[in-house]
């Protein structure tokens, strides 16, 4: 299968600052990539969908100038977490379906960063 | 509006047990079905999937699930368990040329040696 790479896997920040969480396509091309939260012992909550050479869409209830979305190429979108708080410390996951390939339809994950906040 | 539901939060077996896992969906359109596991500190991967043709869905680690229309249902089965089937089970579903993944809240399975 397709392979999702995502960095970094955890880091710790300090409370108002930003982080940047990138997320890679390895061997394919990503038009759309999807950015999911973990709180603990609960689901994966989807965040945005980002979109390449566009403007991502963010679901109900996500503060869109506080987790900035880009995605400048077909291989590469960052998740920014700006003015970071400790409210904000989670497991944060993307994904990528290659929607040009045989397996159209499967989602692909990165292994997630583990966000901690103090 | 577009859901999937597991109905166990908590399962926990011996080893050897049979290991059935309930998963409904609401979703307009052409539906597809997965079932993803995460292992304790692992990245989820892909257990199984159904896109169309033969209801029963055979995947990876002796898992199959059974899509079942009219009960809106894909259930996850495994015969006998193992130890180290211990991991969270989700199941997920999106549509045929639509973009988002839709996940249930999870099973934490425990198995007992």
């Amino acid at each position: 299968g397709a392979v999702v790479s995502q960095h970094p896997s955890w880091v710790i920040c300090k409370s108002g600052t930003s982080v940047k969480i990138e997320c890679r396509s390895l061997d394919f091309q990503a038009t759309t990539m999807f950015w999911y939260r973990q709180f603990p012992k609960q689901s994966l909550m989807l965040m945005a969908t980002s979109n390449e050479g566009s403007k991502a869409t963010y679901e109900q209830g996500v503060e869109k100038d506080k987790f900035l979305i880009n995605h400048a190429s077909l291989t590469l979108s960052t998740l920014t977490v700006t003015s970071a708080h400790p409210e904000d410390s989670s497991f944060y996951i993307c994904s990528a379906r290659n929607l040009g390939g045989a397996e159209s339809t499967e989602a692909f994950f990165g292994q997630g960063t583990r966000l901690t906040v103090v | 509006a577009q859901s999937v539901s597991q109905h166990n939060h908590h399962v926990i077996l011996s080893e050897a047990a049979s290991l059935e896992l309930g998963c409904n969906y609401s979703y307009g359109g052409t539906v597809n079905l997965f079932w993803y596991v995460q292992y304790p500190g692992q990245h989820l991967q892909l257990l199984l999937k159904y896109f169309s043709g033969d209801p029963l869905v055979k995947g990876i680690k002796g898992f199959e699930a059974e899509f079942i229309k009219s009960k809106f249902s894909f259930n996850l089965r495994k015969p006998s368990v193992q130890w180290s089937d211990t991991a969270e089970y989700f199941c997920a579903a999106n549509s045929r040329g639509g973009f988002k993944t839709i996940f249930g809240a999870g099973t934490r399975l425990f198995v007992k040696a």
